[in-house]
């Protein structure tokens, strides 16, 4: 049972580039999320799903863009990375509303933009 | 939306007692999570409260009162791998919100 895979764990990007951090559960899962994390900041919700076909802008989505085709995958797209981009990047996915709470985590992504 | 404030930073004595508090303000509430993460890895799960009270687990316990908008973990008998940042974040309609992380300090 992988659980959550996030991938890739390290990038580095030039200022301009873009790429997709991928997210994989194989949990079942209906909530999938996307979080970055940067020092005095805590974690920061940047897009949500509630399932498939279905996502919704957190706090600070600007830059990112997120699609949730099937149950499994929420990939992440950087379009045009910038240096305020660099941090690191933990998916995040729990079963739904009222249906068991525990939220598990893929390992993170470090990314850093130049 | 959601407020939560908890400390930054806390130190404690091996073999002690720390209580780490957790105050929120929110539009809507299914639940307060506690959840534990060393440095330069990922959160792991401690505690999900949803209803009032103290639920304790091995070392860890964790109490909510909703009416307070208030919640602490308290940790016993601390040992050094207990240092690390503890998160509080609490779940909405359909997001969840984490605190800045509280980050815990354990001595000899």
């Amino acid at each position: 049972n992988a659980g959550v895979t996030q991938t890739p764990k390290f990038q580095v990007l030039k200022t301009g580039q873009s790429m997709t951090l991928q997210c994989a559960q194989d949990m079942n899962h209906e909530y999938m999320s996307w979080y970055r994390q940067d020092p005095g900041m805590g974690l920061r919700l940047i897009h949500y799903s509630v399932g498939a076909g279905i996502t919704d802008q957190g706090e600070v989505p600007n830059g990112y863009n997120v699609s949730r085709s099937t149950t499994e995958d929420f990939p992440l797209r950087l379009l045009s990375a910038a240096p305020s981009q660099t941090s690191v990047y933990f998916c995040a996915t729990r079963p739904g509303q009222g249906v068991g709470n525990t939220i598990y985590f893929g390992e993170g992504s470090w990314l850093t933009v130049v | 939306g959601q407020n939560i404030d908890q400390p930054t930073e806390m130190t404690a004595t091996e073999g002690a007692i720390v209580q780490i508090n957790c105050t929120y303000q929110t539009s809507g509430f299914n639940g307060l999570f506690w959840y534990q993460q060393h440095a330069g890895e990922a959160p792991t799960f401690l505690s999900y409260n949803v209803l009032d009270g103290l639920e304790e687990k091995g070392r860890f316990s964790s109490f909510l009162s909703r009416s307070k908008g208030y919640s602490y973990l308290l940790l016993k008998e601390l040992q050094m791998k207990d240092s690390a940042s503890y998160l509080c974040a609490v779940a909405g309609y359909q997001k969840v919100t984490f605190g800045i992380g509280t980050k815990l300090q354990v001595i000899p």
